[in-house]
């Protein structure tokens, strides 16, 4: 069974940095693209960017909104996928989910997705 | 950015209901278009994949179609598990971006 958990979240200053891990069971990690989303206080879901599996070069993409500020990453050997989030804005507050994104006819359709975990960005 | 309309923003229905969601995409994504399922406290869960591609594990009252510029998730007879609120996500480019949401209330 794919399973697919975030953690890592928690309360932050402005301008501080946070790292968010998302753990993964029951499929063969490095074969998949994992990608990131987040949900503010009221608002809708909203990309964040996604990471390539090693076959296109572990390669990123990132939202206009967090580029430059947030990296994600991957270890193939432990399942786990990785958001880095510098320099945090007070607007970065947000439930932030991960998701397994599959590759199919020809663009990739994110699957399964952990429950999310919560960043609050305040001074 | 591609901008997905979605509508209606909510509808209230009853068990047995047909029910159909509709988004529109800013230009044109091809047939990539997901659909999903929100429920509080759980994880998104994916429906339909690729406009019509029913997801593993999903009732076969759940079905996505595409006519024109508007792609289409119908609900063929509603459940009570199915009150709950439906996203569309393109994956055409990035970057990748949700309707607004459909929540299906009870009436």
């Amino acid at each position: 069974e794919v399973h697919v958990e975030e953690s890592g979240g928690g309360s932050v200053q402005p301008g501080r940095s946070l790292r968010l891990s998302c753990t993964t069971s029951g499929f063969t990690f490095g074969d998949y693209s994992m990608s990131w989303f987040r949900q503010a206080p009221g608002k809708g879901l909203e990309w964040v960017g996604f990471i390539r599996d090693k076959d296109y070069g572990e390669t990123t993409e990132y939202a206009a909104s967090v580029e430059g500020r947030f990296s994600i990453s991957r270890d193939d050997s432990k399942g786990i996928a990785y958001l880095q989030m510098d320099s945090l804005k007070t607007e970065d507050t947000a439930f932030y989910y991960c998701s397994r994104a599959p590759w199919g006819s020809y663009r990739y359709f994110p699957d399964y997705w952990g429950q999310g975990t919560l960043v609050t960005v305040s001074s | 950015d591609i901008q997905m309309t979605q509508s209606p923003s909510s509808l209230s229905a009853s068990i047995g209901d047909r029910v159909t969601i509709t988004c529109r995409a800013s230009e044109n994504v091809i047939n990539y278009i997901n659909w999903y399922q929100l429920k509080p406290g759980s994880a998104p869960k994916l429906l339909i994949y690729t406009t019509s591609n029913l997801q593993d594990g999903v009732p076969s009252r759940f079905s996505g179609s595409e006519s024109g510029p508007d792609f289409t998730l119908t609900i063929s007879s509603l459940q009570p598990e199915d009150f709950a609120t439906y996203l569309c996500l393109q994956t055409y480019t990035t970057p990748w971006t949700f309707g607004q949401g459909t929540k299906v209330e009870v009436k």
